[in-house]
């Protein structure tokens, strides 16, 4: 299907346990974009992505690894879930340039016990 | 980044207009004003923007003020669609789209019917 997909779109798991979460877009956007949403601190950026095998840094990074070989995909890997990554995750992706939107993802619910 | 403000929440009634303020005094020339809306259990999306001149599209107009310092998103004719949290967000045109957007805690448009 066209567009922007996220899988799982649920997932529970134990803290400790690598967890990878996966963002494909059909569009070739070069930019891709993973946010975190909590409730009381809204949508924050952990990374994102200006084209394939370039990531840099958002705002909330720490604990999370991301990778782009792919221009349509955009991989998301806790890499030893804590209790504090329980979260709503979202994809977004966007065509180059401050004007285009960002087109953004279903999401995916992570709970870590 | 420069900073939006704009009420918790709002309400309006189904079938007549609504207008969403956003403060931003501090904004930059180079500073694009995006809305973007995120409905219950959805990713955002994409709503209109603009940089100094009134927009309209589909969805929505932009008024802006003539010293940029607050703007109004309007949806003419609300249904209880539209119900969601609508988010005022800068954009420095000289970022060039890669570095994500900045939420801040928007405004909750409760629509009664």
């Amino acid at each position: 299907d066209a567009g922007i997909t996220q899988s799982p779109r649920y997932k529970i798991t134990e803290t400790g346990r690598q967890v990878t979460l996966m963002c494909h877009q059909t569009w070739s956007h070069s930019y891709m974009f993973w946010y975190r949403q909590d409730l009381g601190h809204g949508l924050r950026l952990i990374y994102y992505s200006a084209a394939a095998d370039i990531t840099d840094k958002g705002e909330v990074p720490d604990g999370y690894v991301v990778s782009r070989s792919k221009t349509e995909n955009f991989p998301l890997t806790l890499e030893s879930a804590t209790r504090s990554q329980t979260s709503v995750y979202f994809c977004a992706s966007s065509s180059s340039g401050t004007y285009n939107e960002q087109f953004f993802g279903p999401g995916t619910r992570l709970t870590v016990l | 980044d420069a900073k939006t403000t704009q009420p918790n929440s709002m309400e309006s009634n189904e079938e007549e207009p609504v207008h969403l303020p956003c403060n931003h005094s501090t904004i930059s020339g180079t500073d694009y004003i995006h809305w973007y809306r995120q409905l219950p259990s959805q990713g955002p999306e994409y709503v209109i923007h603009g940089l100094t001149s009134n927009v309209n599209n589909r969805m929505a107009s932009l008024a802006i003020a003539e010293d940029r310092k607050s703007s109004t998103l309007i949806l003419h004719r609300a249904t209880l669609r539209d119900a969601a949290v609508y988010y005022c967000i800068l954009r420095d045109s000289w970022g060039g789209g890669a570095d994500g957007l900045t939420f801040g805690k928007g405004t909750h448009l409760i629509i009664q019917p």
